[in-house]
C-alpha cells in the first residue's frame, strides 16, 4: 500500500516554512524521507523509527505519529537549495518488509 | 566509503531488445533493491535481493528479472523491451534489516526507441 503524501506541490519564498505530510494505512515500523533534485538520485534526509528514535544528518526535522501512522517533515527558513521532490518511504513490521515510497511532493523555493 | 555504483548510466535500446543493468552496493550491505522511476510516477518497487535470494517482488511483469551474486552485486534484466520501459532505474542498498537507511545509486537512464 503506497503511502499518501500532501501537498502534491508547494511553492515557497526563501525564508518561509513548509510542512510535508505522509500517511499510511498499515502499521509502520519506520518512515524514511528523501529529497530528489531533477536528474539526480534521491538523497537520504531522515529516518524515524517506532519509539521516537530519529536518525538524520541535515537541519530538517520530522515527526512520526505511530498511532495515526503519519509522519510530517518540517522545513524551516527554506533556502533555494531545498527545492526538489520529497519522497516519504514507509516500512512495515516484518523483517522482510520493503520500503514503499509515496508519489512525492514537489517543492520549489523562489527568491 | 564508496557509495552505490550503477552501470551503465545511460543507454538507448530498440524495442524488442533486452538490457542488463548492474549495481554494486555499499561494502557490507547485503540488501539490494531496484526501483523504476518515470515522470510523475514516483519510485515504483521492482524487487529486493538479500543474500542472493529474492526477498520481495513488486507488481511488474515477468520480463523484469534480477539476481544477486555472492559479493552482493546485483543485476536486473529486462527482456523484450517496450517503449513504456523507458525510465530511470535506481538501485538502493542497505544492510537489509528494518529501520536501516537505504542509499540510492545515481541510476541508469534507459531509453527505448
Amino acid at each position: 500500500q503506497q503511502p499518501v503524501q500532501s501537498p502534491q506541490a508547494v511553492i515557497l519564498r526563501e525564508g518561509e516554512d513548509a510542512v510535508i505530510n505522509c500517511s499510511s494505512s498499515k502499521a509502520l515500523y519506520s518512515v524514511h524521507w528523501y529529497r530528489q533534485k531533477h536528474g539526480e538520485a534521491p538523497v537520504f534526509l531522515m529516518i524515524l523509527l517506532k519509539g521516537g528514535e530519529q536518525k538524520g544528518h541535515e537541519k530538517i526535522s520530522a515527526s512520526f505519529n505511530e498511532k495515526k501512522q503519519q509522519s510530517s517533515l518540517y522545513l524551516t527558513a527554506s533556502q533555494l537549495s531545498y527545492s526538489g521532490t520529497y519522497f516519504c518511504g514507509t516500512e512495515g513490521w516484518s523483517s522482510y518488509d520493503k520500503v514503499i515510497f509515496g508519489p512525492g511532493t514537489s517543492l520549489s523555493v523562489i527568491p | 566509503k564508496a557509495g552505490v555504483t550503477q552501470t551503465p548510466r545511460y543507454l538507448i535500446k530498440t524495442r524488442g531488445q533486452q538490457v542488463t543493468l548492474s549495481c554494486s552496493p555499499i561494502s557490507g550491505h547485503r540488501s539490494v533493491s531496484w526501483y523504476q522511476q518515470t515522470p510523475g510516477q514516483g519510485l515504483q518497487f521492482l524487487f529486493e535481493y538479500f543474500s542472493e535470494t529474492q526477498r520481495n517482488k513488486g507488481n511488474f511483469p515477468g520480463r523484469f528479472s534480477g539476481r544477486q551474486f555472492s559479493n552482493s552485486r546485483s543485476e536486473m534484466n529486462v527482456s523484450t523491451l517496450e517503449l513504456g520501459d523507458s525510465a530511470l532505474y535506481l538501485c538502493a542498498s542497505s544492510s537489509g534489516t528494518a529501520g536501516n537507511t537505504i542509499y540510492f545509486g545515481e541510476g541508469s537512464w534507459l531509453t527505448v526507441v
